[in-house]
């Protein structure tokens, strides 16, 4: 059963770079039928998608944050990565990777998480 | 952009009732790029609803959504106690490429 695991620091200075990286089990990060996400969600408030990546490299990301964000794949250790540059305490949240699928019968939803890891922006 | 709306704001039932949830786009959303998300406290969301209508694997048959073009809606048809979350609705299609709404919170009474 696939499941995906977030691992980083729970705490960033301000200014700093965020580094998150999804680790994924039980499945091949290696497929065309799916694109791979971060979600994050600050204390108390709603969910904003940050950037998928698919196994090749290809990309689509959230405007608002695309000019701090880079996202990337590492096929031979079935991770993919986040860095969000420049953070400030609004970048304080839960962050979630999670799977996509885009094959013709795929979902194009969200359909597996992992369990979100608490990063706080302060010095 | 588009942005999803969604209403009410918090529902408070009892259980056994019917609780209906609305998503309403500013733009019109392909279906099949539409769905909803349910989340309990601490969890991660989980996705119960895709291609609008498309109920995702193991979710239980008394969730259904509904919709299209602007205005879709989740049905929750016999409300039990485990049904206490917050529900989102998501589309991708749009620029930027993928939202969610802010979310209803189902309280059971």
């Amino acid at each position: 059963q696939l499941q995906l695991q977030e691992s980083g620091p729970g705490l960033v200075k301000p200014s700093e770079t965020l580094s998150l990286t999804c680790t994924v089990s039980g499945g091949s990060i290696n497929s065309r039928n799916y694109y791979w996400g971060w979600i994050r969600q600050p204390p108390g408030k709603g969910l904003e998608w940050i950037e998928n990546i698919n196994h090749s490299g290809s990309t689509y990301h959230n405007p608002s944050l695309k000019s701090r964000v880079t996202i990337s794949l590492d096929s031979s250790m079935n991770q993919f990565s986040l860095l969000l540059r420049s953070v400030t305490a609004a970048d304080t949240a839960v962050y979630y990777c999670a799977r996509y699928p885009v094959a013709t019968d795929g979902s194009f939803a969200f359909d597996i998480w992992g369990q979100g890891t608490m990063v706080t922006v302060s010095s | 952009e588009i942005v999803l709306t969604q209403s009410p704001g918090t529902l408070s039932l009892s259980p056994g009732a019917r609780a209906t949830l609305s998503c309403r786009a500013s733009q019109t959303v392909v279906s099949r790029y539409f769905a909803w998300y349910q989340q309990k406290p601490g969890q991660a969301p989980r996705l119960l609803i895709y291609a609008a209508s498309s109920r995702a694997t193991g979710i239980p048959d008394r969730f259904s959504g509904s919709g299209s073009g602007t205005d879709f809606t989740l049905t929750i048809s016999r409300l039990e106690p485990e049904d206490n979350a917050v529900y989102f609705c998501q589309q991708y299609g749009g620029s930027p490429a993928l939202t969610f709404g802010g979310g209803t919170t189902v309280e059971i009474k």
